[in-house]
């Protein structure tokens, strides 16, 4: 079992909807990132946190320490969403899940 | 562009080739690391370097080699590699290892035949 677990693997939305992409992990952090991935392959950091919440546009993520459970909300999406999202887990090093893959449709 | 520099973006090799890799930064970052993604696989760490030492080997075969000549600057050798070594090979750099937000590379996708 992976120490961090994302779902759902793939997620198809229409352009407008609400998202959210979960991520558990079972190790002790000392905080969370969210990275985004596009087609392409380079990788760009959207959210580091280790508590509470935090915003950023349409992007919202938020953290429960206890529950070691974080969430990734995107608000009116739009097909430039449309991008793989990874949960990464830093303690010394990164640990990462798996990935989201998330396609808008126009 | 994030802030770190990777080359070549695309690579295609033969076994027997001799290639290297080479991962570049300017944003006073001290850490830097060394990622393979491969197909539906979720990212993993091969080394680190930290302040110009590394600190990390993920048992990575020899026939990856890592060089850092200074912070700014890391490269990965290559040589004698398999068709099960073609992958993204991601680059990223951070403050300080495990530490701060990481900044990652555009990635070289690496094709061995």
């Amino acid at each position: 079992k992976n120490e961090v677990e994302q779902s759902p693997q793939n997620l198809t939305a229409q352009e407008g909807e609400f998202i959210t992409i979960n991520c558990s992990y079972s190790v002790g952090i000392s905080a969370l990132h969210w990275l985004q991935q596009h087609p392409g392959g380079g990788i760009v950091s959207l959210f580091m946190l280790s508590s509470g919440k935090k915003k950023h546009g349409r992007l919202i993520a938020t953290i429960n320490i206890q529950e070691k459970h974080s969430s990734l909300h995107i608000t009116a999406s739009h097909p430039r969403d449309s991008a793989v999202y990874i949960c990464a887990a830093l303690n010394n090093d990164m640990r990462f899940g798996a990935g989201t893959r998330l396609t808008v449709k126009p | 562009e994030t802030g770190v520099t990777q080359t070549p973006r695309h690579l295609v090799m033969g076994m027997t080739n001799k290639k290297s890799l080479k991962c570049e930064q300017h944003l006073g970052h001290n850490a830097m690391y060394w990622y393979k993604q491969s197909a539906k696989k979720p990212l993993e760490l091969m080394f680190v370097y930290n302040f110009k030492e590394q600190t990390e080997n993920n048992s990575v075969p020899s026939r990856f080699s890592p060089e850092c000549p200074n912070s700014s600057h890391l490269f990965l050798h290559l040589h004698t590699l398999q068709p099960e070594d073609s992958a993204l090979y991601l680059c990223a750099s951070s403050q300080e290892q495990g530490q701060g937000g990481y900044t990652f590379g555009s990635g070289t996708r690496l094709t061995v035949v």
